[in-house]
């Protein structure tokens, strides 16, 4: 399917366990984000990639690692959850000329308990 | 590091009347770009707006419009003939040079019959 995918949509993780979460986008946009979305707070960036191999942090980038070995790929990876992870987690991808539209996944619900 | 306020953490307005939402960014660059985006409960993120900071002219689409004051670093968005179907969380995003777009708080709106 075209268009930038996130998985799983929801998650319910344990304090303490590693988890990663998935982005996927087929229309090769060079730029990639990763977004929490809590209430009262808005969309905070995490992290956000301007290419393959380039990866740089947001806002809030402590207790996450990105990578991104391939220009359709982005995974996001809470090396030990905590339960103020708790969030909608939201990927998104741009072409390269920052006017652009950015492109979002559906979120993913993440519970950490 | 550059900022994105919304004042407003909800706003109301009768159906068929107009309403502006409010938006401040902070930021010392002088190219960037800015954008309105409509979150509805489906939570799908979607662009309602966007504007160059180096056009003087405020953007507009159909019923949305921006007015875009770049001294006072101000972008808010005026919804007019608001339908029911504007109802929605709307967020203002900030994008500069690193390419990074930061997102405001968000501004629930709801429309009343």
């Amino acid at each position: 399917d075209a268009g930038i995918t996130q998985s799983p949509r929801y998650k319910i993780t344990e304090t303490g366990r590693q988890v990663t979460l998935m982005c996927h986008q087929t229309w090769s946009h060079s730029y990639m984000f990763w977004y929490r979305q809590d209430l009262g707070h808005g969309l905070r960036l995490i992290y956000y990639s301007a290419a393959a191999d380039i990866t740089d942090k947001g806002e809030v980038p402590d207790g996450y690692v990105v990578s991104r070995s391939k220009t359709e790929n982005f995974p996001l990876t809470l090396e030990s959850a905590t339960r103020s992870q708790t969030s909608v987690y939201f990927c998104a991808s741009s072409e390269r000329p920052r006017g652009t539209e950015a492109f979002f996944g559906q979120g993913t619900r993440l519970t950490v308990v | 590091a550059q900022t994105v306020t919304q004042s407003q953490p909800e706003m109301s307005v009768q159906e068929a009347e107009t309403v502006t939402l409010s938006c401040t960014y902070d930021t010392s660059e002088s190219d960037y770009y800015l954008f309105w985006y409509k979150q509805p409960p489906s939570r799908q993120m979607i662009l309602v707006i966007r504007q160059e900071a180096y056009k003087q002219q405020n953007a507009t689409e159909n019923r949305f419009s921006v007015n875009f004051q770049k001294a006072a670093k101000s972008f808010s968005l005026k919804i007019s003939d608001s339908q029911l179907g504007d109802a929605a969380m709307y967020f203002c995003a900030y994008r500069g040079s690193q390419g990074n777009l930061i997102f405001g708080k968000g501004t629930k709106l709801s429309v009343k019959p």
